[in-house]
C-alpha cells in the first residue's frame, strides 16, 4: 500500500525559505506518476502548487513559478518541495500527494516572525 | 486558470438523505484525448483528502457505490443516494484537464 509523509519545520520566518520532504513508501516514484505538491489555506481553499514526473520533469503554478522548485531523490525515494522569499500568505497546511489519487497526512506551515 | 464553482457552501442532512453537489467549470474540461478529468475527494474531520471520483463517473475501488458523479463539459455533480454518518466532511472537485490543476472551494456536509 502506497504512503506518503510529509516532514519540515512547522514554522518559517518572513523573507525565508520553506523546505519540505515528502517520503513515499510502497511504490518507487520513478515508476509512474506525477508527484505533487499541494497546499491548503485556512478557510478551505485549495491550491496544487507543481509536480516533479516519473521521469523527473516539472511543472509549477504560474502564480509560483519564480518562488518554487520541487526536486528529488531517487535513492530515498524521496520528493522535495523548497519555497522561497516566503510570507504570511504562504501559512498553509501542506500535502504531498500523488496526481490527485493518494495524499500523505499533510505539515501545517507558520509563516511568522 | 480555471475556476471552479462547486455550490452549495454547506451541506446538513440526516443519515438516509440524499445529497447533491455541484461543480462548474469555466471553461470545457473535455480534453484532447477526448477524456474529461473532474475528480471529486472527500476531506473528513482530522483527516488527509481521500479520492473518491475520477474522470466525472468513475469510482475508485474502495469507494462505497452510493456515490455517483454525472456531467460533462463545464457542469458536473456529486451524488450520495443515502448519507451515512462516514459521508460528513468537505468534498472537493478538482480538475485535471488544464494546467495549473485547480479546485473547487468545497463544500461542507454536516450531519444532523
Amino acid at each position: 500500500e502506497i504512503q506518503l509523509q510529509e516532514s519540515g519545520p512547522g514554522l518559517v520566518k518572513p523573507s525565508q525559505s520553506l523546505s519540505l520532504t515528502c517520503s513515499v513508501t510502497g511504490y518507487t516514484i520513478t515508476s509512474g506518476y506525477d508527484w505533487s505538491w499541494i497546499r491548503k489555506f485556512p478557510g478551505n481553499k485549495m491550491e496544487w502548487m507543481g509536480y516533479i514526473s516519473n521521469s523527473g520533469s516539472t511543472n509549477y503554478n504560474p502564480s509560483l513559478k519564480i518562488r518554487i522548485s520541487i526536486t528529488r531523490d531517487t535513492s530515498k525515494n524521496q520528493f522535495f518541495l523548497q519555497l522561497n522569499s516566503v510570507t504570511t500568505e504562504d501559512t498553509a497546511t501542506y500535502y504531498c500527494a500523488r496526481y490527485g489519487t493518494h495524499w500523505g497526512q499533510g505539515v501545517m506551515v507558520t509563516v511568522s516572525s | 486558470d480555471v475556476v471552479m464553482t462547486q455550490t452549495p457552501v454547506s451541506l446538513s442532512l440526516a443519515i438516509g438523505q440524499p445529497a447533491s453537489i455541484s461543480c462548474k467549470s469555466s471553461q470545457s474540461l473535455l480534453g484532447t484525448s477526448g477524456k474529461t478529468f473532474l475528480n471529486w475527494i472527500l476531506q473528513r474531520p482530522g483527516q488527509s483528502p481521500k479520492r473518491l471520483i475520477y474522470q466525472v463517473s468513475k469510482l475508485y475501488s474502495e469507494v462505497p457505490d452510493r456515490f455517483s458523479g454525472s456531467g460533462s463539459e463545464t457542469e458536473f455533480t456529486l451524488k450520495i443516494s443515502r448519507v451515512e454518518a462516514e459521508d460528513l466532511g468537505v468534498y472537493y472537485c478538482w480538475q485535471g484537464t488544464h494546467f495549473p490543476l485547480t479546485f473547487g472551494s468545497g463544500t461542507k456536509l454536516e450531519i444532523k
